[in-house]
């Protein structure tokens, strides 16, 4: 069965302590592993696809990360307006041509000033 | 135009009602879906148009019924329902091609209450 499993659920940061969320994953045949930034009532927003192994994608303060059985938000200096729930979701085989996205239960980061 | 648009963007709606929710893009994506959150739960999987045909339908019950009527248009249409129905209801599109690059775009939701 596919899963997906985010660590921690919740994560506090003092603003400038960098810091990195976890995405452990099984899926038969991965078409991709997502990273979303989701705010409060609001549809997630899309940060990064990773699709092999040793690929790291970055922007601004985030860096994306994947191994074979997992995936890391890396978070250098955060700031205030970081603060979010971020979503690990990933795309299996399930669902024909179109696949389909399995997402975590996220990460919820506070950033303190 | 790099949007979803999702309206309305609340609806409160009585058990014996019925109501549409409207999802728009003009992206070009050949696939739309229907996802489910509830409150700090991670979004579930409801619905997925491929090329304006029903591909997956989750097991979701009937009071629930999509419809593609073109290429941008997703329309989710509502009778019925139940408390436990109340949830951000969020509509998202992948491009068959490029959705490999750029993953899915999701719209900022329908907030639904059922009183």
């Amino acid at each position: 069965e596919d899963q997906v499993t985010q660590s921690p659920e919740a994560l506090r940061l003092q603003e400038g302590e960098s810091s990195s969320l976890n995405c452990s994953y099984t899926v038969s045949g991965l078409r991709g592993l997502f990273w979303y930034r989701q705010d409060p009532g609001k549809g997630p927003e899309f940060l990064f696809t990773l699709y092999s192994a040793g690929e790291e994608k970055e922007k601004e303060r985030l860096k994306a990360t994947l191994t074979k059985k997992e995936s890391f938000l890396h978070i250098t200096a955060p700031k205030p307006e970081d603060s979010a729930t971020y979503l690990c979701a990933v795309r299996s085989n399930y669902g024909g041509s179109q696949g389909n996205l399995i997402f975590g239960k996220g990460t919820k980061l506070s950033v303190k000033p | 135009d790099t949007e979803v648009t999702q309206t309305p963007k609340h609806l409160v709606m009585g058990m014996t009602n019925k109501k549409s929710l409207k999802c728009e893009q003009h992206m070009g994506h050949r696939a739309m879906y229907w996802y489910k959150q509830k409150a700090k739960k991670p979004p579930e999987l409801m619905f997925v148009y491929s090329y304006e045909k029903l591909s997956i339908n989750e097991s979701v019950p009937s009071r629930f019924s999509p419809e593609c009527p073109n290429s941008s248009l997703l329309n989710l249409h509502l009778h019925a329902l139940q408390p436990e129905d109340s949830a951000l209801y969020l509509c998202a599109s992948s491009h068959p091609l490029r959705g490999r690059a750029y993953g899915y775009t999701f719209g900022s939701g329908t907030r639904l209450t059922v009183v």
